[in-house]
């Protein structure tokens, strides 16, 4: 069954320490996309990718990287973590203009 | 700009009863439509989805949702709800281009008692 996948699945990390954020996909689609999730604000995007080797900046980057090394693999790292980071996390994938599928999240604790 | 707003943060209502969730839309063409729901400690799951055509769309679990250009509106309906129903419920449209990326309204925590 095609599935997108994250882990950890809960992290705590220390502010000004180096955290990656992985997720994996087998619907064989193209797009993947890091949403982050705040309470009041519904889920933001940070980054997105088009494909193996791209990367693009979403909404609120800021404090973010992304890399995609493969069709299957997308990650999120935060290379200096900051308390204001805090919040559950959410890779997807989709292939255009159907509906994305979600990953079951990653809660991030900087303390 | 694109955006989506779902005024109630909360909603209770008693088992058996009617629902309506509120979506209205900010977008300068016909947007994709969506429907989410996210139980506790789980990713979202989409409910249904309205690209063109009939307004009126039927999703999962006899939730159905209607369309309305004039309104800008996307409202989310069940004739008749169980406690099971209880989540966050997310509305969201699509860019017609580019990334596609999803634009997510703030969310409805519906609550249903028994």
């Amino acid at each position: 069954e095609a599935a997108v996948t994250q882990s950890p699945r809960n992290k705590v990390a220390v502010t000004g320490g180096k955290v990656t954020l992985s997720c994996n996909q087998t619907n064989n689609h193209n797009n993947m996309y890091w949403y982050r999730q705040d309470t009041g604000h519904g889920l933001r995007l940070i980054h997105y990718s088009y494909g193996a080797g791209s990367t693009e900046k979403g909404d609120i980057p800021d404090g973010y990287k992304a890399s995609r090394p493969s069709q299957e693999n997308f990650s999120l790292i935060l290379e200096l973590a900051t308390p204001s980071q805090t919040s559950v996390y959410f890779c997807a994938s989709g292939d255009g203009r159907v509906e994305q599928y979600f990953g079951p999240g990653t809660r991030l604790t900087v303390l | 700009a694109q955006s989506v707003t779902q005024p109630d943060a909360r909603v209770t209502v008693s088992e058996g009863a009617s629902l309506q969730l509120r979506c209205k839309y900010s977008y300068s063409a016909t947007p994709y439509l969506f429907w989410y729901v996210q139980y506790p400690r789980q990713g979202l799951q989409l409910l249904l989805k309205y690209y063109s055509g009939d307004p009126v769309v039927q999703g999962v679990n006899s939730f159905e949702a209607e369309f309305s250009k004039s309104n800008s509106s996307f409202h989310l309906q069940k004739a008749s709800v169980h406690w099971s129903d209880s989540a966050v419920y997310f509305c969201a449209l699509s860019r017609s281009s580019g990334s596609w990326q999803l634009i997510f309204g703030s969310g409805t925590q519906l609550t249903v008692m028994p």
